[in-house]
């Protein structure tokens, strides 16, 4: 399986302020996924972020509070934009390797708004 | 209605005792069925999954799967204190919604010595 890493691991940020969280896969991956989970909550999907062209984000979830990049098949960064203390969640990117069922995840951000 | 739905627990049970963990779903288009394991701190790791109906063994875990119920299983046997984690049942979603992965909340699963 893919070796995921994030960056950073954990962070405490200032109400309006944005933070950019990285992720990168030791091998090359077609899709790559931004989840969301909230304390004692599942995992819920921010956006499918896409090589080479938009992100494509799930309901609820828009570019211009969680701007994606994906320069290339190894890396991602999520933004998290002016942000509140309703974001303080851990954020997780995940790559889809041996088909698009299985995925495997990184380690986490632990975001923290104050 | 959600489409995946698992007891958040929390369960505990003593070593050595057979765990069960149980997940229900509502679309019957699904047909590979996952499990993960999180520990604290950690971000999900996959256990095991299964394609379809049936059992699949491996190790202490064997994943069991009903699709005329709508109903998915995860048995730990022989537990131990090392099992204590958070398990998250997962589906991946087809079509328009290819990769995309459906998660239960979860259930917090405390073996203890």
């Amino acid at each position: 399986s893919a070796v995921i890493s994030q960056k950073p691991s954990r962070d405490i940020c200032q109400r309006g302020t944005s933070l950019t969280i990285q992720c990168q896969v030791d091998s090359q991956v077609t899709m790559m996924f931004w989840y969301r989970q909230q304390p004692g909550q599942s995992l819920t999907l921010i956006a499918t972020a896409n090589q080479g062209s938009e992100a494509t984000y799930e309901s609820g979830f828009v570019i211009d509070k969680f701007p994606i990049s994906r320069p290339n098949l190894t890396f991602s960064t999520l933004t998290v934009s002016n942000m509140s203390p309703e974001d303080s969640s851990i954020y997780l990117c995940s790559v889809a390797d041996r088909g698009v069922g299985e995925q495997y995840f990184g380690p986490g951000t632990r975001l923290t708004v104050t | 209605q959600k489409e995946v739905e698992q007891d958040p627990g929390p369960l505990s049970v003593p070593e050595g005792a057979i765990v069960s963990l149980n997940c229900t779903y509502s679309n019957s288009a699904f047909q590979y069925f996952m499990w993960y394991r999180q520990y604290s701190r950690k971000g999900p790791e996959l256990l095991m999954y299964t394609y379809s109906s049936g059992n699949k063994e491996d190790g202490r875990f064997t994943a069991q799967v009903d699709k005329s119920s709508k109903y998915i299983s995860l048995f730990i046997r022989d537990s131990q204190p090392s099992d204590s984690a958070t398990y998250l049942c997962a589906m991946p979603g087809g079509g328009s919604t290819l990769g995309r992965l459906y998660f239960g909340r979860g259930t917090q699963l405390t073996v203890w010595p």
